[in-house]
């Protein structure tokens, strides 16, 4: 079956430190691979996505690179911001019909000034 | 602008009693979805629909009925068998066909049951 784990939180980080945040993932066929943030009280928005093996997806200074070999999905930013701090999900699509996603469990970063 | 509106932001009830958290899109998306989320846990998915008038039972459906009348509209009702209902609600939707296949997240619904 399909499955998604994600490193453990809480994370806590001076400002302009290095993030990682690991996530591997267990998929039957090709998945798309995702990195959703979540605000407090807020909803999931996107951050960045990779739809097969080797391609990077970055954004606002997040990068993560779709590793087949070693199935994961690993998070980084070479500096965080405290504006960063929020709850980080992993997530994969198998594209089957239905478009239905598994998440990882969220790994919670506190950026502290 | 487009997008997915859930409301209310904050829903309380009194325990026994029905509630329905109301969702809207207005992307065009042929897929919708519920998800659960408690405090320091991942996303739940409790129903999903690809098309109107079809929908799936997630991997906690019990206690919850929804409906797809429309397009835009994915409605799910908390009954009162639901045993914790208390809990940050997300609606999200997604082109089932097409390039894109993220899911697109509303703000939620969060329910206290007491």
């Amino acid at each position: 079956g399909n499955s998604v784990t994600q490193m453990e939180g809480p994370v806590t980080l001076s400002e302009e430190a290095f993030l990682t945040i690991n996530c591997t993932y267990t998929a039957t066929g090709y998945p798309s691979l995702f990195w959703y943030v979540q605000y407090p009280g807020e909803g999931l928005q996107l951050l960045l996505k990779a739809t097969k093996a080797d391609d990077k997806g970055s954004n606002k200074g997040f990068e993560a690179t779709y590793r087949k070999e070693t199935t994961s999905f690993h998070l980084e930013k070479g500096s965080v911001q405290v504006s960063d701090s929020a709850v980080y999900f992993c997530a994969l699509s198998d594209q089957s019909p239905g478009n239905q996603f598994y998440f990882g469990t969220g790994t919670s970063l506190t950026v502290i000034p | 602008d487009g997008g997915i509106t859930q409301s209310p932001k904050y829903l309380f009830r009194k325990e026994g009693q029905n509630v329905t958290l109301s969702c809207e899109q207005n992307l065009n998306h042929d897929a919708m979805y519920w998800y659960r989320q408690d405090p320091g846990q991942g996303l739940r998915l409790i129903y999903y629909s690809q098309i109107v008038n079809d929908f799936q039972k997630g991997d906690i459906a019990e206690g919850y009925s929804v409906s797809r009348e429309k397009k835009e509209s994915f409605p799910l009702t908390v009954t009162s068998a639901q045993k914790n209902p208390t809990a940050f609600y997300l609606c999200a939707s997604s082109p089932v066909a097409g390039e894109s296949y993220e899911q697109y997240f509303g703000p939620g619904t969060r329910l206290t049951v007491t």
